[in-house]
């Protein structure tokens, strides 16, 4: 088993510009969750899904968009970038509901300039 | 805003020495609270997970403790060893199927 794994590790983007990151996991999880880590603070949910087809918002939603086609699956859209989404990006997964453990992806770490 | 907190921010300790963190959260609308090992240079892998008020858990040397009434847990390392150090980080999901994080506890064990 992979886990869970994103794309790309490595980002740069200008001011305005959009780019999706990529998040898959192969343990057919039903949960999936975005997280941002900016410095000196904890982690904070973005948005999460609980299963294909069905997403809600988290605590910082503001200036992104999640779809969940299928359950592997749970891209993060960013739409004209701005430099405090300058962060960097953890996508997670799991089994169940809120009393499972999760799993996270490596991680993106995303510059805006 | 709600406030999960980590205390101590950071702690040095000596190889073999125990130590203990804190991680205090809201006491109302409690539904699981989950703790998370955090290596240099790579992800979060979870310790425990937790959901009932006296809930004891224990992993090897790790163990940790829950009050969801007075709203805290502590996290217990006996006979810290280097590969102890880590960044150890609290996890409160309330009934809103949301989940707040704190800041988390940089441990470093000197050999």
């Amino acid at each position: 088993n992979a886990g869970v794994t994103q794309t790309p590790k490595f980002r740069i983007l200008k001011i305005g510009q959009s780019m999706t990151l990529q998040c898959t996991q192969d343990m057919n999880h039903n949960y999936m969750y975005w997280y941002r880590q900016d410095p000196g603070m904890g982690l904070k949910l973005i948005y999460y899904s609980v299963g294909a087809g069905i997403t809600d918002k988290g605590e910082v939603p503001n200036g992104y968009n999640v779809s969940r086609s299928t359950t592997e699956d749970f891209p993060l859209r960013l739409e004209l970038a701005a430099p405090s989404q300058t962060s960097v990006y953890f996508c997670a997964s799991s089994y169940q509901a809120r009393t499972y453990e999760q799993y996270f992806g490596p991680g993106t770490r995303l510059t805006v300039t | 805003i709600l406030n999960v907190e980590q205390s101590p921010q950071s702690l040095h300790v000596q190889e073999g020495d125990s130590t203990n963190f804190t991680c205090s959260f809201p006491s109302s609308n409690f539904y699981a609270l989950h703790w998370y090992r955090w290596e240099t240079a790579k992800s979060p892998e979870a310790l425990f997970v937790m959901t009932l008020n006296g809930d004891e858990k224990k992993k090897g040397r790790i163990s940790a403790t829950l009050n969801t009434k007075e709203g805290y847990s502590y996290l217990y390392i006996k006979g810290s060893q280097p590969e102890d150090s880590a960044t150890y980080l609290c996890a409160f999901s309330n009934t809103g199927n949301q989940f707040y994080f704190g800041t988390g506890t940089s441990l470093t064990v000197i050999p």
